[in-house]
């Protein structure tokens, strides 16, 4: 299993200004993939992140809202910019397993824009 | 579109008793399979995966899956209050994953 850590765990965003969420694995992976679980609805992956390449983002999530970086195998960022009541959500990093058929989530960001 | 469809619940069952959770998806080519469980303010736990058509057993859990029917299920057996928590149904193949929106479970003592 992996074991993934993020960061911040909990947060309380000023609408407008942005914020970035960290995610760290304890083991090398090929893809991080970001997800986003607004209140009371299903997860919803935002992006996919490998190293060395830009994150291939979902139908309705682009880059300059959910800036992606990748910059080595066991890292990455989510931004989460110019924020909106609408944000508020948490958010998932996750990796999967070696033979692929496993999840893992990490701890979850939980923001709220006021 | 693909979609994962799960009862969004509440569904609530006596302690000791059978708990039942399904899920239909839609994509036929749906290899993996998986239920997560998620306590309130936690992200999502790993319960069972189930991978071919049967059930498949571990404690008190139980998977099944029929991909004819494209359905699988979770079933708890002697239900306790600490499995009180919204459950999510995952398919998908390879790293196309799709959730579905959860069912919450409460367990009465």
């Amino acid at each position: 299993s992996a074991v993934i850590s993020q960061k911040p765990s909990r947060d309380i965003c000023q609408r407008g200004t942005s914020l970035t969420i960290q995610c760290q694995v304890d083991s090398q992976v090929t893809m991080m993939f970001w997800y986003r679980q607004q209140p009371g609805q299903s997860l919803t992956l935002i992006a996919t992140a490998n190293q060395g390449s830009e994150a291939t983002y979902e139908s309705g999530f682009v880059i300059d809202k959910f800036p992606i970086s990748r910059p080595n195998l066991t890292f990455s960022t989510l931004t989460v910019s110019n924020m909106s009541p609408e944000d508020s959500s948490i958010y998932l990093c996750s990796v999967h397993s070696l033979r692929g058929n496993t999840i893992y989530f990490g701890e979850g960001s939980w923001l709220t824009v006021v | 579109q693909k979609e994962v469809e799960q009862n969004s619940g509440p569904l609530s069952v006596p302690e000791g008793a059978i708990a039942s959770l399904n899920c239909t998806y839609s994509d036929r080519v749906s290899q993996s399979f998986f239920w997560y469980r998620q306590y309130s303010g936690k992200s999502p736990e790993l319960i069972m995966s189930i991978y071919s058509n049967g059930d498949k057993e571990d404690g008190r859990f139980t998977a099944q899956l029929n991909k004819a029917s494209q359905y699988v299920s979770l079933l708890i057996r002697d239900s306790q209050p600490s499995d009180s928590a919204t459950y999510l149904c995952a398919a998908g193949k390879g790293n196309d994953m799709r959730f579905g929106a959860g069912t919450r479970l409460t367990v009465k003592p």
